[in-house]
């Protein structure tokens, strides 16, 4: 059973860029969520995705937006990058199951020059 | 609105020395607590989920427990490789999310 991955590892960009995150679910898990996790504080809620459509969404600007794929990996784009952007930005999956757990990768660095 | 806080901030042992984390939370309509491990620059590492007042978790060194308003991680004798952010979420009834505290950074000393 291999577990959550993401791509890149790290990534430098400059204000005003566009990003792209990408996130492949744990094997037999359906919904991905995607976490921004700035430095010392607690990962935050962005949004979640199932069956390819948003299913909840945190205080985020439009600007984040996400898609998910049939084979239940996902993107993160973020749009006119700010520096408050620099974070550690996690994707979580889980089954269907209603009380089954998050299980997370090991994130992508984003810093924003 | 949801709310956890966990404290304290950080914690230095010595090592075997136990101690507790504490968690707080105000939610309405709780689906589950949840605590995470996590090591400088990686995803959280998934260690127990709660669901209802009373309900106790072990695994090696690591005991959570949870009452109506709080929850605790207790480390009995722990050892350098405890040394770790551990980070407190909850669930409430509606939804899938996750709401985070800013976590405990535990420091063991050999």
């Amino acid at each position: 059973e291999t577990g959550v991955t993401q791509s890149p590892t790290h990534l430098i960009k400059t204000r005003g860029q566009q990003v792209t995150l990408r996130c492949s679910s744990q094997s037999g898990h359906n919904t991905v969520s995607w976490y921004q996790q700035a430095l010392g504080q607690g990962p935050q809620f962005i949004f979640q995705y199932y069956r390819e459509e948003e299913n909840g969404r945190g205080n985020f600007p439009p600007r984040f937006s996400g898609l998910q794929f049939p084979n239940y990996s996902s993107e993160l784009n973020v749009n006119a990058l700010e520096l408050d952007d620099s974070a550690l930005y996690l994707c979580a999956s889980k089954d269907t199951s209603g009380d089954s757990e998050q299980f997370f990768g090991p994130g992508t660095r984003l810093t924003v020059l | 609105e949801d709310q956890v806080t966990q404290s304290p901030e950080a914690l230095r042992l010595q090592e075997g020395e136990s101690s507790s984390l504490n968690c707080s939370y105000t939610v309405s309509g709780l689906r589950g607590l949840f605590w995470y491990r996590q090591d400088p620059g990686k995803g959280p590492e998934f260690l127990f989920t709660l669901y209802s007042a009373g309900e106790e978790k072990e695994k090696e060194r690591l005991k959570a427990t949870l009452t109506k308003k709080e929850s605790f991680l207790h480390i009995t004798a722990p050892k350098p490789e405890d040394s770790a952010t551990y980070l407190c979420a909850v669930r409430k009834s509606s939804g899938d999310k996750l709401t985070f505290g800013t976590g405990t950074r535990l420091a063991v000393r050999p």
